[in-house]
């Protein structure tokens, strides 16, 4: 079984409706992170958490909201959804000694926004 | 604030040939960590290699090597006869090595795409 898996792997909804992506590791990791990858841009950091009652915005949160259920569950929300958050979707974790360590990355989420 | 710039958008070579994809990094720290990632066409990110900034020695692994030139600020990534199961956006990225605000924050360049023609 993967390490760090994603549900839903894909999905499309409308514009104005609700949308929550989950994310769960068995790796035992504190450090759990939500990513938004746009053809042509890489990477960019939405929100991230270093422990359960730990949740920080990243560079890209406006229009997202994220809920750390335990330590092996992150969630991303997108409260009313817009066509612009079309995107692949990461969820990735590391150990909590530093940070620097391997992030390692689910299988991501494609969402589409109509 | 740190960046990271893959110049490369695109490469196409041909079975066989060598191909080397370019990073570029700029940061203040004196201590970071860089990484190579390979996104194959089904989506998923493939940790390639780590490399510490104290570390200069180049690494090999089966036919992919790594120069990492602190002095160019480079850390250059060479695929030796390629295949065509190389063929992926490869991303380049860097995360500062130290316990305060920003050092969580893996920065991304934004990928060269690779394909490789049999």
């Amino acid at each position: 079984d993967a390490d760090v898996t994603q549900t839903p792997r894909n999905r499309i909804t409308k514009t104005g409706k609700r949308i929550m992506l989950e994310c769960s590791q068995t790796k035992g990791h504190d450090r759990m992170y939500w990513y938004r990858q746009d053809p042509g841009l890489g990477l960019q950091l939405i929100y991230y958490s270093f422990d359960v009652k730990d949740i920080n915005k990243g560079e890209i949160s406006d229009g997202y909201s994220v809920s750390r259920q335990a330590q092996a569950k992150f969630s991303l929300s997108l409260e009313s959804a817009i066509p612009n958050q079309t995107a692949l979707y990461f969820c990735a974790t590391s150990s909590g000694t530093g940070g620097y360590n391997e992030q390692f990355f689910g299988p991501g989420t494609r969402l589409t926004v109509l | 604030a740190q960046k990271v710039t893959q110049a490369q958008t695109e490469i196409s070579v041909v079975e066989k040939e060598d191909v080397t994809l370019d990073c570029v990094y700029e940061t203040r720290d004196t201590t970071y960590y860089l990484f190579w990632y390979k996104q194959p066409p089904s989506g998923e990110l493939v940790f390639l290699i780590r490399r510490n900034s104290f570390d200069e020695q180049n690494e090999i692994s089966g036919r992919y090597s790594w120069n990492f030139q602190k002095s160019t600020s480079s850390f250059n990534f060479t695929i030796t006869a390629s295949q065509v199961v190389d063929s992926a956006v490869y991303f380049c990225a860097l995360i500062l090595a130290y316990s305060g605000a920003g050092s969580y924050q893996l920065t991304f360049g934004k990928g060269t795409k690779l394909s490789v023609i049999p």
